[in-house]
């Protein structure tokens, strides 16, 4: 089993939709961060979450150390949002990146 | 701050031939990792490094592939006699010493082997 799964793997939506990626994690972390790498392949890192929420514009991140679950949300989705949707983990102690395997997003105008 | 720099941007070497990646990290930062996409794939970790030292290279293969970071300068990633299989996107992150501190990623290096 993977250290850090996400869901769904693939998403379509309609514009302007509530877009919701769920990432699930196994190990004890330091922290957590919510990638975006567009089709040109360049990363961009969105968030870097230890606890509750952080916003950035139409880009919401969550995260529950208990349960070990993190949400990436976009509101207004918009077809620029287009790309695959990653979350990593900072393992506690080794202090390792671990990523998941990646949400592909599709935004149809 | 120019951010993770790697370079080259796209690299072509035929088959046999030694590649040589680049990645300059942010500036204060003495952690740095590697990662390899291959196509229509997530990102593999290959190996984490410290100044001088390698931390974890579980992700890297046996042979033909080795990494450093010194005390100056970049971190290199190193392929040796480059196979068609070795044809992928390489990324580099790089961070401070802690664990819980955002991570930041060059724009990687397309690697194609003819």
């Amino acid at each position: 089993k993977n250290e850090v799964e996400q869901s769904p793997q693939n998403l379509t939506a309609q514009e302007g939709e509530f877009i919701t990626i769920n990432c699930s994690y196994s190990v004890g972390i330091s922290a957590l961060h919510w990638l975006q790498q567009h089709p040109g392949g360049g990363i961009v890192s969105l968030f870097m979450l230890s606890s509750g929420k952080k916003k950035h514009g139409r880009l919401i991140a969550t995260i529950n150390i208990q349960e070990k679950h993190s949400s990436l949300h976009i509101t207004a989705s918009h077809p620029r949002d287009s790309a695959v949707y990653i979350c990593v983990i900072s393992n506690f102690g080794n202090e390792k990146l671990t990523f998941g395997t990646g949400t592909r997003l599709t935004i149809i105008p | 701050n120019a951010g993770v720099m790697q370079n080259p941007r796209h690299l072509v070497r035929r088959r046999g031939q030694e590649a040589r990646l680049r990645c300059s990290p942010m500036k204060g930062h003495s952690h740095v990792y590697w990662y390899r996409q291959l196509p229509e794939e997530g990102l593999k970790f290959m190996v984490y490094l410290q100044k001088e030292n390698i931390i974890d290279e579980s992700g890297m293969p046996k042979e033909r592939f080795s990494a450093e970071f010194p005390k100056e300068g970049p971190s290199i990633l190193r392929i040796q006699q480059v196979v068609r299989g070795d044809s992928a996107a390489y990324f580099c992150a790089s961070q401070t010493d802690r664990g819980n501190t955002e991570a930041f990623f060059g724009q990687g290096t397309r690697l194609t082997v003819v």
